[in-house]
């Protein structure tokens, strides 16, 4: 079966370091990407996306993550945290065949000024 | 972006009552929405996933008799709690995809539910 690991259950970074957070997923064959974010009191909304293509993904407040097929990773990174990225971010894999997101059980970040 | 819409976003109930929750995308068709449960600090789980017109399809350990998923239209999905009880207390979520292969979700504002 499909899943969804992030590492890391609560991040705390001051602003301006950078950011990296951890996914991986159990599937081995043809997979689509998500991240998700959860600003506080708002709906989850896309961060970024990989379908095919350049496994380097640039997505939107200067987020990116990178697909790393051999490592069954798709890591978000941002280099320069500010304090309005205090959220939950998800991750999300759709294994080739399947109709569904799987999602992984989420990173609270909290930037503090 | 697309927008997708729930209510009530809030609703307390007494045990033994059915809550109805509805899900629209307001400007787009919905051929597919999905509903998720997510409990207190943890990640959202899938309960169906319903295309418009056909029944939808429930996740294992769901019971479909308690969780009752109408898709009729291409802009509304409604999720049916059946005789609430306050282990069902959750917050749920619905999304919606334009198509029926993979592609963006589009996330509700998610309804909160408190059965006493």
């Amino acid at each position: 079966a499909q899943s969804v690991s992030q590492h890391n259950h609560h991040v705390i970074l001051s602003e301006a370091a950078s950011l990296e957070l951890g996914c991986n997923y159990s599937y081995g064959g043809t997979v689509n990407l998500f991240w998700y974010v959860q600003y506080p009191g708002q709906h989850l909304q896309l961060l970024l996306k990989y379908f095919s293509g350049d496994p380097l993904v640039k997505g939107i407040k200067g987020f990116e993550a990178e697909f790393i097929k051999s490592k069954f990773s798709f890591n978000l990174r941002k280099p320069s945290v500010q304090w309005s990225d205090t959220a939950e971010y998800f991750c999300a894999v759709n294994a080739g065949g399947y109709n569904k997101l799987i999602f992984g059980a989420g990173t609270r970040l909290a930037v503090h000024p | 972006g697309a927008v997708v819409s729930q209510h009530p976003s809030r609703v307390i109930c007494k045990s033994g009552t059915s809550v109805k929750i509805e899900c629209r995308s307001l400007d787009f068709q919905a051929t597919t929405m999905f509903w998720y449960r997510q409990f207190p600090k943890q990640s959202l789980m899938l309960m169906a996933t319903s295309n418009e017109g056909s029944k939808a399809t429930y996740e294992q350990g769901v019971e479909k008799d308690k969780f009752l998923i109408n898709h009729a239209s291409l802009t509304l999905s409604t999720l049916t709690v059946t005789s609430a009880h306050p282990e069902d207390s959750s917050f749920y979520i619905c999304s919606a995809r334009m198509t029926r292969e993979v592609g963006e979700l589009f996330f509700g504002e998610g309804s909160r539910l408190t059965v006493l």
